[in-house]
C-alpha cells in the first residue's frame, strides 16, 4: 500500500520552461514533506520542504505548493536548466519526528536543450 | 564539513552470507537512519538510531539489524542474504532526528546478491 505516490515516472521539459512535479499521499497523519533530488551513483540531496500549515513555500527557482485537502503537493522549478535532470523524490513524515520518511518511487525529469 | 560517508561503496556477495554496512554521519549528528532503494519498491526506511538507541523500525525482516556507537557512527547487519536484498542501501543523519530535520544522505553501498 503507497502511501506517497509519484505517479509521473518521467517527465521532459525544455530548458527555460516551467517544470511541474506532481505527489499524492494518502495518510493524514502526515504534517511534513519533503522534496529530494537524486543524480545517479549519488545519495538524494534535499530541496526544499513545506510543514502542513503552511501551502506554499519558496527558495529560489523552487517552489512546493500543498493542497492538503486533496491531499496533494507539487514541486515547481522555474526557469528549468539543463542542470536539473535528474530523479526528484517527494517524501512525507508523520509527527513524533522518530518516523522514517515515506517516499515515493520517484520522477525522472528530463530537461531538453 | 564533511558529509556523510558510506562504506564499503559496492559489496557483492552470495545467497546465505553476511554483510555488515557502515556509516559516518556529519559531524555533531545523533540520528542515523537506513534506507533501502530497489528499483520496484523505491526508497524504503529501515531503522533509525539515537543516541545508541533504536528508536524507530520499518517494516523489514529480522534478518536485518543496525546497531549505533557512541560516536554516533552506525553499523547495519544482513544476515541470511537473499537474492531480494540486492539494492542500493542509504544512510543519512540528522542532527536530533525531529520532526522538521531534513536529513542528509550519504552516496550509498551498492549490494549485490548473487
Amino acid at each position: 500500500d503507497q502511501q506517497v505516490k509519484q505517479n509521473s515516472p518521467s517527465l521532459s521539459v525544455q530548458e527555460g520552461r516551467i517544470s511541474i512535479l506532481n505527489c499524492d499521499y494518502t495518510n493524514s497523519m502526515f504534517d511534513y514533506f519533503l522534496w529530494y533530488k537524486k543524480y545517479p551513483a549519488e545519495g538524494p540531496t534535499f530541496l526544499i520542504s513545506i510543514s502542513s500549515i503552511k501551502d506554499k513555500n519558496e527558495d529560489g527557482r523552487f517552489t512546493v505548493f500543498l493542497n492538503k485537502s486533496a491531499k496533494h503537493l507539487s514541486l515547481h522549478i522555474v526557469p528549468s536548466q539543463p542542470g536539473d535532470s535528474a530523479v526528484y523524490f517527494c517524501a512525507a513524515k508523520s509527527g513524533g519526528g522518530a518516523d522514517g520518511l515515506t517516499f515515493g518511487k520517484g520522477t525522472h525529469l528530463i530537461i531538453q536543450p | 564539513k564533511a558529509g556523510v560517508t558510506q562504506t564499503p561503496r559496492y559489496l557483492i556477495k552470495t545467497r546465505g552470507q553476511q554483510v555488515t554496512l557502515s556509516c559516518s554521519p556529519i559531524s555533531g549528528h545523533r540520528s542515523v537512519s537506513w534506507y533501502q532503494q530497489t528499483p520496484g519498491q523505491g526508497l524504503q526506511f529501515l531503522f533509525e538510531y539515537f543516541s545508541e538507541t533504536q528508536r524507530n523500525k520499518g517494516n523489514f525482516p529480522g534478518r536485518f539489524s543496525g546497531r549505533q556507537f557512541s560516536n554516533s557512527r552506525s553499523e547495519m547487519n544482513v544476515s541470511t542474504l537473499e537474492l531480494g536484498d540486492s539494492a542500493l542501501y542509504l544512510c543519512a543523519s540528522s542532527l536530533r532526528g525531529s520532526a522538521n530535520e531534513k536529513l542528509f544522505f550519504g552516496s550509498g553501498t551498492q549490494l549485490s546478491v548473487l
